[in-house]
């Protein structure tokens, strides 16, 4: 079954205690994006990858940071949490930045 | 800068009644453009898409959208809305020549009254 599986599925942790949420993908899709969603807000990209070894930026990518070592994974690494990071976090992936996005389930972060 | 705009953040429409929800862009291309569907508690699920061709779109679970150009639109119908049609639904605009930027509406929750 084609899907995106992201870990943990709620998360509650303190500041600044180093976490990672990861994100693996099976259907061999080059694009990869993390987003973060927000009441109001909808979901804001937060980083993206076009391939192995490429990451870029998103609009929100302070205190966050990702690799893609792999193409199935890409994991995104929050160094020192701080309690505006609290939000429900969406990894996704893609053939190609144009084409239909398949979302993980979510998860949930709280910083305290 | 790109934007998209759901005006609307609640709408309530009677089980069997039409619906459309709005979406308005701000763009200087050409875009490419979705719409989304988000259950309480899951993750988001494509219910259609227009790249190019024509304007009037058919998605999953009879939904719609027309691609207005001249007024930077895209808006999502349904002609008889069901009770499992409840969720927040969210608009994606993006463009080639803006990268590999998808931006997202601030979502539009949909509420059903039987």
């Amino acid at each position: 079954e084609a899907q995106v599986t992201q870990n943990p599925r709620y998360l509650i942790t303190v500041t600044g205690k180093k976490l990672t949420v990861t994100c693996s993908q099976n259907m061999n899709h080059e694009y990869m994006s993390w987003y973060r969603q927000d009441p109001g807000l909808g979901l804001r990209q937060i980083y993206y990858s076009m391939n192995v070894e490429v990451t870029d930026k998103g609009d929100v990518p302070e205190g966050y940071k990702v690799s893609r070592k792999e193409k199935r994974n890409f994991p995104l690494i929050l160094e020192s949490p701080s309690p505006n990071q609290t939000s429900l976090y969406f990894c996704a992936s893609s053939l190609a930045v144009n084409t239909e996005a398949f979302f993980g389930q979510g998860t949930r972060l709280t910083v305290v | 800068a790109q934007s998209v705009t759901q005006p609307d953040i609640h709408i309530t429409v009677s089980e069997g009644a039409s619906l459309e929800l709005r979406c308005n862009y701000s763009y200087g291309a050409t875009p490419y453009l979705f719409w989304y569907v988000q259950s309480p508690g899951q993750g988001l699920q494509l219910l259609l898409k227009y790249f190019s061709g024509d304007t009037l779109v058919q998605g999953i679970k009879g939904f719609e959208a027309e691609f207005k150009r001249s007024q930077s639109s895209f808006n999502l119908r349904k002609p008889s809305v069901h009770w499992s049609d409840a969720a927040e639904y969210f608009c994606a605009v993006g463009a080639m020549e803006y990268g590999n930027k998808l931006v997202f509406g601030a979502g539009t929750i949909l509420r059903v009254k039987s």
